[in-house]
Order: C-alpha cells, then sequence, then structure tokens
C-alpha cells in the first residue's frame, strides 16, 4: 500500500464549478499536512499546509480528517488558471522532517 | 522564492557514463532533498541531507550517491548511468521551521 494515495483524475471541471480533491495516508502518527500546486513542466510549489481545523485561503478550503486518515481540498468557483496538478503531502513520522508525496490529481478547468 | 538553482537543466547522455546535477540554495536552510519524478509515480526521495557531510538514503537510493561538502551545496551523482534513471530530478531544500519545501527548477536527465 502507498503511504500516500490520491485519485489521479484527471478531472475536467467548467469555470466556476466546485472541485474537491481526497488523499489518504497510511501512518496515523503522521503531524504535518500539505497541498503543493504542480504546473505543467514546473516544479511544485506549496498551495497550503493543513491544519487540524481544517483552514482556508480565499477560494482554496483544506480539511483534516485523522480518524479516517485522509486530507482534502475544495477549490471554488474555479479560474482557468487552477489548471494544474495538485500533490497531497505527508510527513514520515520516522524521519521528521522528511514529505513523502501523492502522485498528484490533474485538474482542468475549461472554458 | 528561496534561491535555489540546478545545473544542468537539461542533460542527454549515454548508458554508463556518470553524471552529476549540481543543487545551490541561497537561503542557508539546513535540510536539502533529491527527488525524482516519473509519470505514475510522483516525487520519489532520492537521498536527503540533514547538514554538511550528514547525508541518508531515501526509498530509490539504489545507483546514486550525493555529497554535501557546504551548505549551500548539494550534489546528486549516477556513477553509472542506465535507462531507468531517465527522468526528472528536483532537489528541495526546506524551512525548518515551517516544513515548506522550496524546490528548484528542475534538471530533465535522458539516458540513451
Amino acid at each position: 500500500r502507498k503511504e500516500v494515495e490520491q485519485d489521479p483524475g484527471p478531472f475536467n471541471v467548467p469555470e466556476g464549478a466546485t472541485v474537491a480533491f481526497n488523499c489518504t495516508y497510511s501512518n496515523s502518527a503522521s503531524q504535518s499536512f500539505f497541498w503543493y500546486r504542480q504546473d505543467c513542466r514546473k516544479e511544485p510549489k506549496l498551495l497550503m499546509s493543513v491544519y487540524s481545523s481544517g483552514n482556508e485561503d480565499g477560494r482554496f478550503t483544506a480539511q483534516l480528517n485523522r480518524a479516517s486518515q485522509y486530507i482534502s481540498l475544495l477549490i471554488r468557483d474555479s479560474k482557468l488558471s487552477d489548471s494544474a496538478t495538485y500533490l497531497c503531502v505527508v510527513n514520515d513520522p520516522e524521519y521528521g522532517n522528511k514529505l513523502v508525496f501523492g502522485a498528484g490529481t490533474i485538474l482542468r478547468v475549461k472554458s | 522564492d528561496a534561491g535555489i538553482t540546478q545545473s544542468p537543466r537539461h542533460k542527454v547522455t549515454e548508458t554508463g557514463t556518470p553524471v552529476t546535477l549540481r543543487c545551490h540554495q541561497t537561503e542557508n536552510h539546513r535540510y536539502m532533498y533529491w527527488y525524482r519524478q516519473d509519470p505514475g509515480h510522483g516525487l520519489r526521495l532520492i537521498h536527503y541531507s540533514y547538514g554538511v557531510k550528514d547525508t541518508d538514503k531515501g526509498e530509490v537510493s539504489d545507483g546514486y550517491s550525493v555529497s554535501r561538502s557546504k551548505t549551500e551545496d548539494f550534489l546528486l551523482t549516477l556513477e553509472s548511468a542506465t535507462s531507468s534513471q531517465t527522468s526528472v530530478y528536483f532537489c528541495a531544500t526546506q524551512d525548518a521551521n515551517t516544513g515548506e519545501l522550496f524546490f528548484g527548477e528542475g534538471s530533465r536527465l535522458t539516458v540513451l
């Protein structure tokens, strides 16, 4: 079983739509969670950290469900510029700072 | 953005030749990482460093070695490149306070 699993997609949505991605992780002791965004042929960049109580940044909302070991990302009012691959990232508890990446979920927003 | 530069950005080489990729940072981050990214696998950790001369293996370290003689530079070496090492390689540094990773622009390696 992979440590971090994501639905690869692609998710094809129209502009203005709301879309949600889930990510599951295998180690219940993980403490740090992130969503990264990667544009085609570019490096990944931090989109947002995920906090226990959930957090919001503009149109983006991240949630953590420790009981079920998943994190989610909700994007409201999708823009064409949101088209990218979204990477779920979780720390490896055995090596505190080391982060494990999911394979990514592709989002395509169309006009 | 953190100042992380990778070189070379693109390289084509032949099987059996040695290759060294360089990562240079200006952020004085203690932790540095080398990942490879392949379709369907996402980013996989090759090696990482938690300080000068302190390195350790990641999940896909076979065929790779690293060196870190100073804080700013983290070198990844393929002693004898194979076609399975054709990939995009990303270097990253980590802010120890926030955990955030900052990536270089990537090095695209093709082994013929």
